[in-house]
């Protein structure tokens, strides 16, 4: 099974920040790796599909680059709706799975 | 607007039986194949199933293998989870996902959620 490494598994920042936030895998899953957010009693929602392409709607501050091992989600400057927690998602093969999750709380 | 709609949840004893229902609507649902992810509470997301568009194929997560069954009707376009000799660690908020279509994927998969129905686990 593909093991996904995502760190920090929290952060504290504060408006305006950049973050960062990295998964690894520890095989390689070419760009089969998408990142979601997730608030407290909601479902997660799609940022990133394809390891960089932007979902629709999402904005453009959110950014994701990497291919086969080494992902990188990154919020170019933090706003006050961006503090959630973050999941990566390999579908290289299955069986399918995420990160541990990184927390984003407020500084 | 694509819609999933999850029922079946509730509180059921370990060694029990339970089975999940997800409603699509909104899309095709024959051409899609559909997942069902669950996070038990405080934890995180934890994939645990996927079925083909056309029922011809199922993966499972090792933790539910031989005890947990994904199938479909499509001519009703719902999802199911039948969930057989239930444990503590079966606990958490069940959530039906839709994946991409059979003939095209470059939009990614795991776009669309349901909210998500609570299993709980316990005697």
């Amino acid at each position: 099974d593909i093991q996904m490494t995502q760190s920090p598994s929290s952060l504290s920042a504060s408006v305006g920040d950049r973050v960062t936030i990295t998964c690894r895998a520890n095989q390689g899953i070419r760009n089969d790796l998408g990142w979601y957010q997730q608030k407290p009693g909601k479902a997660p929602k799609r940022l990133i599909y394809g390891a960089e392409n932007l979902q629709g709607g999402v904005p453009s501050r959110f950014s994701g680059s990497g291919s086969g091992t080494e992902f990188t989600l990154t919020i170019s400057s933090l706003q006050p709706e961006d503090f959630a927690t973050y999941y990566c998602l390999q579908h290289n093969s299955y069986p399918w799975t995420f990160g541990q999750g990184t927390n984003v709380e407020m500084k | 607007q694509v819609q999933l709609v999850e029922s079946g949840g509730g509180v059921v004893q370990p060694g029990r039986s339970l089975r999940l229902s997800c409603a699509a609507s909104g899309f095709p649902f024959s051409s899609y194949g559909m997942h069902w992810v669950r996070q038990a509470p405080g934890k995180g997301l934890e994939w645990v199933a996927v079925i083909w568009y056309d029922g011809s194929n199922e993966y499972y997560a090792d933790s539910v293998k031989g005890r947990f069954t994904i199938s479909r009707d499509n001519s009703k376009n719902t999802l199911y989870l039948q969930m057989n000799s239930l444990r503590a660690e079966d606990t958490a908020v069940y959530y039906c996902v839709r994946d991409c279509s059979r003939v095209d994927c470059r939009d990614g998969v795991l776009e669309y959620w349901g909210q998500g129905t609570l299993v709980t686990v316990s005697s």
